[in-house]
């Protein structure tokens, strides 16, 4: 099993739309979970913690399921800009686990 | 304030040569790290160096080594270069005070090798 596994997509959803994407994990040591987000040809940038109560950042949700292993993304009302590749990264101390990334692309 | 910067941009070199990448962390930032990003791969973890020592290394050959300077910048060095050590590869750097796996990535270089 991988360590960090998600759906690949591609996700193609229309401007507006309402977007899951899912991760899970298969180290239970893992202690904390992020969401990054890496547009084409360029360098990761974080775009949000994930916590076990869950968290949100304006149109940003994120969710934790320790028990699973689990963790999701929810981006509502999509906009152009949020087209990219979102990679779901475990943490067990201080190396980072990347997912391959769940490529978004939202269309007007 | 600038961002973890790196060089070159792009590299070229052919099989069984030696390449070297260059990083400079976010100014206050102690760790380094580098990643490995292969095509339709996720990224890998290589190193990570803080305070000038080597910390972690991921599951790669004694061939991808490095260091960290005094002044916190790094050096990513790749002996005997295969095909398949063509990629994009990462630096990203966190501060000394505050969690680790909080890291600030740099563009990359991309290494192409032939």
């Amino acid at each position: 099993r991988k360590e960090v596994e998600q759906d690949p997509g591609p996700f193609n959803v229309p401007e507006g739309a309402t977007v899951a994407f899912n991760c899970t994990y298969s180290n239970s040591a893992s202690q904390s979970f992020f969401w990054y987000r890496q547009d084409c040809r360029k360098e990761p940038k974080l775009l949000m913690s994930v916590y076990s109560s869950g968290n949100e950042d304006g149109r940003f949700t994120a969710q934790l399921n320790r028990a699973s292993q689990y963790i999701s993304l929810l981006i509502r009302d999509s906009k152009l800009s949020d087209s990219a590749t979102y990679l779901c990264v475990v943490a067990a101390g201080t190396a980072l686990i990347f997912g391959k990334g769940t490529t978004l692309s939202v269309s007007s | 304030e600038a961002g973890v910067t790196q060089s070159p941009t792009h590299l070229i070199k052919t099989r069984g040569q030696q390449a070297t990448l260059r990083c400079s962390p976010i100014s206050g930032h102690t760790s380094v790290y580098w990643y490995q990003q292969a095509l339709g791969l996720g990224l890998q973890f290589l190193l990570w160096y803080d305070e000038g020592e080597e910390r972690n290394r991921g599951n790669f050959p004694p061939r991808f080594s490095g260091r960290q300077f005094p002044n916190y910048s790094s050096e990513l060095n790749v002996n005997a270069l295969e095909l398949e050590d063509s990629a994009l590869y990462l630096c990203a750097s966190s501060p000394r005070q505050g969690p680790k796996n909080i890291q600030y990535f740099g563009a990359g270089t991309r290494l192409s090798v032939l």
